[in-house]
């Protein structure tokens, strides 16, 4: 049973258009979440940690929230370069092991 | 910049050879991680060092091995390569008293086994 899911799969915005990615968990004794940016080709680029539920973090265009059972990648105003796959991962009490979900492959076209 | 290197970058290689993926880090951070990544799996961690010669095992850490004899490099040696192996690795630090979940990755290293 996968502990981080994600979803959708893939995801294609134009340009402009905002939306919402989903990371939903089911670990116990979280110890934090954690979202990446992984380009084609490349390594995952860290972009947020969240601790506990009503926290939020912004970047950009980019907003992460955590409840105690999901969290949410708020994308506002897209841009191509926000083309990307976005990971989600967490960490749960007296673990030192990182578990990823599988990704959200973003695509915005101009 | 967290100097991070893989090397190699792309290796093909036939089943039962031995391979050895090399990460070098150029600063003297202590937490190492190796991970693989494969469609419809996402990254899965093999093996992670936390100093010198301590290593523990990742969730996929059958048919892999590692060794870290200095702070700098940490190596991941497959005994015998088998085509189930083929895939991308990534080496990744933890930078300082930075959280467990905040990492740095290296650009990968493409494993084919033929």
């Amino acid at each position: 049973e996968d502990q981080v899911t994600q979803s959708p799969e893939a995801l294609r915005l134009q340009e402009g258009e905002s939306s919402s990615l989903n990371c939903s968990y089911t670990v116990s004794g979280l110890r934090g979440l954690f979202w990446y940016r992984q380009d084609p080709g490349k390594g995952p680029e860290f972009l947020f940690t969240l601790y506990s539920a009503g926290e939020e973090k912004e970047k950009e265009r980019l907003k992460a929230t955590l409840t105690k059972k999901e969290s949410f990648l708020h994308i506002t105003a897209p841009k191509p370069e926000d083309s990307a796959t976005y990971l989600c991962a967490v960490i749960q009490g007296g673990s030192e092991k990182l578990v990823f979900g599988k990704g959200t492959k973003l695509t915005v076209n101009p | 910049d967290a100097g991070i290197t893989q090397s190699p970058r792309h290796k093909v290689t036939e089943t039962g050879t031995p391979v050895t993926l090399r990460c070098h880090q150029t600063e003297n951070h202590r937490y190492m991680y190796w991970y693989r990544q494969d469609p419809g799996h996402g990254l899965r961690l093999i093996h992670y060092s936390y100093g010198v010669k301590d290593t523990d095992k990742g969730e996929v850490s059958d048919g892999y091995s590692v060794s870290r004899s200095k702070t700098e490099d940490f190596l991941l040696t497959l005994e015998s390569a088998t085509s189930s192996q083929t895939s991308v690795y990534f080496c990744a630090i933890r930078i300082g008293l930075a959280s467990t979940g905040e990492l740095f990755f290296g650009e990968g290293s493409r494993l084919t086994v033929l």
